[in-house]
């Protein structure tokens, strides 16, 4: 089984709608994150988490919104989502500590927002 | 601000050719760890290798291997013989305290 999984992998949406994206993970780390992206831009971080208290905005968190529910899950909801928003979607988590600081990506979710 | 350019966006080689992607980056910090992810077509991101600043030493891992040094602020990756497999999407990616800097990321495209 995948360490870190991403539900759904695909959706398509109408301009307007709410939508969730799950994350979750079995590797036990603190750490999570949620980053975008889009072609020819490389990846953009929109937000991060170090525990179930702790959440912080990225560089692109405008019209987005998070929810760490336990350790292992991390939601990222486009409360009302529009066409730029329009794009993949990955899941990390971070194995921190000594000389392993490593961020493992989850298989990734498009979203088209028609 | 913490930065990281792959100046090659896309390349296109012949089976058995060897290639080099090129990373560069920019930072203030004197302790941070570089990274390379591979992205093939079918999506997922997978790591490739860390290297923290204090390390300088190459480092070889079968076909793959990787070229880090500080006087220039690169950590180039080399693929050898490259194969058909080897397709992907190749990022770059820099440590900013708790979160991960990408560069464009370079499409490597072999052919057979």
């Amino acid at each position: 089984d995948a360490d870190v999984t991403q539900t759904p992998r695909n959706r398509i949406t109408k301009t307007g709608k709410r939508i969730m994206l799950e994350c979750s993970q079995t590797k036990g780390h603190d750490r999570m994150y949620w980053y975008r992206q889009d072609p020819g831009l490389g990846l953009r971080l929109i937000y991060y988490s170090f525990d179930v208290k702790d959440i912080n905005k990225g560089e692109i968190s405008d019209g987005y919104s998070v929810s760490r529910q336990a350790q292992a899950k991390f939601s990222l909801s486009l409360e009302s989502a529009i066409p730029n928003q329009t794009a993949l979607y990955f899941c990390a988590t971070r194995e921190s500590g000594g000389d392993k600081d490593t961020q493992y990506f989850g298989p990734g979710t498009r979203l088209t927002v028609l | 601000a913490q930065k990281v350019t792959q100046a090659q966006t896309e390349i296109s080689v012949v089976e058995k050719e060897d290639v080099t992607l090129d990373c560069v980056y920019e930072t203030r910090d004197t302790t941070y760890y570089l990274f390379w992810y591979k992205q093939p077509p079918s999506g997922e991101l997978v790591f490739l290798i860390r290297r923290n600043s204090f390390d300088e030493q190459n480092e070889i891992s079968g076909r793959y291997s990787w070229n880090f040094q500080k006087s220039t602020s690169s950590f180039n990756f080399t693929i050898t013989a490259s194969q058909v497999v080897d397709s992907a999407v190749y990022f770059c990616a820099l440590s900013e305290f708790e979160k991960l800097v990408f560069g464009k990321g370079t499409k490597l495209t072999v052919n057979p």
